[in-house]
């Protein structure tokens, strides 16, 4: 069964600096794979996703992500954090074909920012 | 377009009481779901549709209700609510594809039963 785990459920970091939010998944079949954000008292947004055209993807507010097949990887960064960036970030990957095409979503990561 | 819009947006409920969440999306979406979000816990499926008349269980589905009887509204019912219930409802929806399509999400409900 597919599964996705997010390591850290807190990353803080200074506004300015690298920000890398982790996610490792599971699955029997090629992934899709997906990063959602979520500010505070709103629904989920899709930052980028992975459909196998690239291994680096790029998504909105300059984040992108890799694809690593061998480190069954897909962690999120960006170079430069910025006080706006401060969210909470959900990894998630496509359950298998033929089942809806249901989400299975990782813990969820808080990313907060220092000024 | 409105996208997935949700109705209400808080609600407090006792112990018992029933209620219905509404969710509506006007895209033409045939998917269409039903999560809850615990804190640390992420998203877990309660309900989900692949169209009109058709639904299906997803993860934690006791407690709950739905019905799909148009495109465009995915209904979710409480019927005795509980303070385990007390969580954010989110309501998503994505067109009929392969597996890389996204789904779209509303804004949510936060409902806390007392």
């Amino acid at each position: 069964a597919q599964s996705v785990t997010q390591l850290g459920s807190h990353v803080s970091v200074s506004e300015g600096a690298l920000v890398l939010l982790r996610c490792n998944y599971s699955s029997s079949v090629p992934p899709y794979l997906f990063w959602y954000v979520q500010y505070p008292n709103q629904g989920l947004q899709l930052l980028l996703k992975y459909t196998s055209a690239a291994t680096l993807v790029k998504g909105i507010n300059g984040f992108e992500a890799e694809f690593k097949k061998s480190e069954t990887s897909f962690h999120l960064t960006k170079p430069s954090a910025h006080m706006s960036d401060a969210a909470e970030y959900f990894c998630a990957v496509s359950d298998k074909p033929g089942s809806s095409y249901k989400l299975i979503f990782g813990s969820g990561t808080r990313l907060l920012v220092r000024p | 377009n409105a996208g997935v819009t949700q109705t209400p947006k808080f609600r407090i409920l006792k112990i018992g009481q029933s209620m219905t969440l509404q969710c509506t999306q006007d895209m033409n979406h045939n998917y269409m779901y039903w999560y809850r979000q615990d804190p640390g816990m992420g998203l877990k499926l309660i309900y989900y549709s692949v169209g009109a008349g058709i639904t299906d269980k997803g993860e934690v589905p006791n407690g709950y209700n739905v019905s799909r009887s148009t495109t465009e509204d995915f209904p979710l019912r409480l019927e005795l609510a509980a303070p385990s219930q007390t969580s954010v409802y989110f309501c998503a929806s994505r067109p009929k594809g392969g597996g890389m399509g996204e789904q779209f999400f509303g804004p949510g409900t936060r409902l806390t039963v007392l």
